[in-house]
């Protein structure tokens, strides 16, 4: 699988942007990229995917580098809600892929009130 | 709609003996996939079946076994319990398709002592 790079912890004040990277500087034409969260005790959460072009959903805006080796999620207002291990998560198609996620450490993200 | 369901919460075994967990799909999926959480190694993928066969397995041994029935449900078993089996084991279900998103339970807490 694929590889992600992403830094070990973040922080952010509420109600302001929070731009969360994430380097995957080998993905293949075929590797999707997904975004999860997991907030403190619950199971991970589906945030955002996309392939090539920006997304957007009610949650947050993926933003993908034209080259597709880099990534950001963003968080439009963070809200102390958001306080939770976001992971980034290159998904291949089929194969060795068949409903396998491959979680890296993930970014800590701590909202400040 | 309801999510994915996992039973039991919480169970304490000793060790030696074996458990079985339980994870009820989201009505219509027909993947589930099985994780372990632990605070060395994080979230690891166990195996993933797909109408009732096992289509991907991750790297743990034979103890780890699995199975699913034909209303999708799964059920997750290890045997012959060690201490560092102690974790969060996660469910999770999806539609099974190129760019599924999977959906995870609250997960079941074992504690081996």
């Amino acid at each position: 699988d694929a590889k992600t790079t992403q830094p070990n912890s973040m922080e952010s004040n509420e109600e302001e942007p929070v731009h969360l990277p994430c380097n995957h500087s080998t993905i293949s034409g075929t590797d999707y990229i997904h975004w999860y969260r997991q907030l403190p005790s619950q199971g991970p959460e589906y945030v955002i995917h996309g392939l090539t072009s920006n997304v957007n959903n009610r949650m947050a805006s993926l933003a993908i580098a034209e080259d597709r080796k880099s990534s950001t999620l963003i968080l439009h207002r963070a809200t102390l809600r958001d306080a939770a291990v976001y992971y980034c998560i290159l998904r291949g198609a089929g194969g060795t892929s068949y409903g396998k996620l491959t979680f890296g450490q993930g970014t800590i993200l701590t909202v400040h009130p | 709609k309801a999510g994915v369901t996992q039973t039991p919460r919480y169970l304490i075994k000793t060790r030696g003996q074996q458990v079985t967990l339980s994870c009820s799909p989201i009505s219509g999926h027909r993947s589930v996939s099985w994780y372990q959480q632990t605070p060395g190694q994080g979230l690891q993928f166990l195996f993933e079946y797909f109408s009732e066969t096992q289509r991907n397995k991750g790297n743990f041994p034979g103890r780890f076994s699995g199975r699913q029935f034909s209303n999708s449900r799964s059920e997750m078993n290890v045997s012959t319990l060690e201490l560092g089996d102690s974790a969060l084991y996660l469910c999770a279900s999806s539609l099974a398709v190129v760019t599924d998103t999977q959906y995870f339970g609250p997960g079941t807490r074992l504690t081996v002592l």
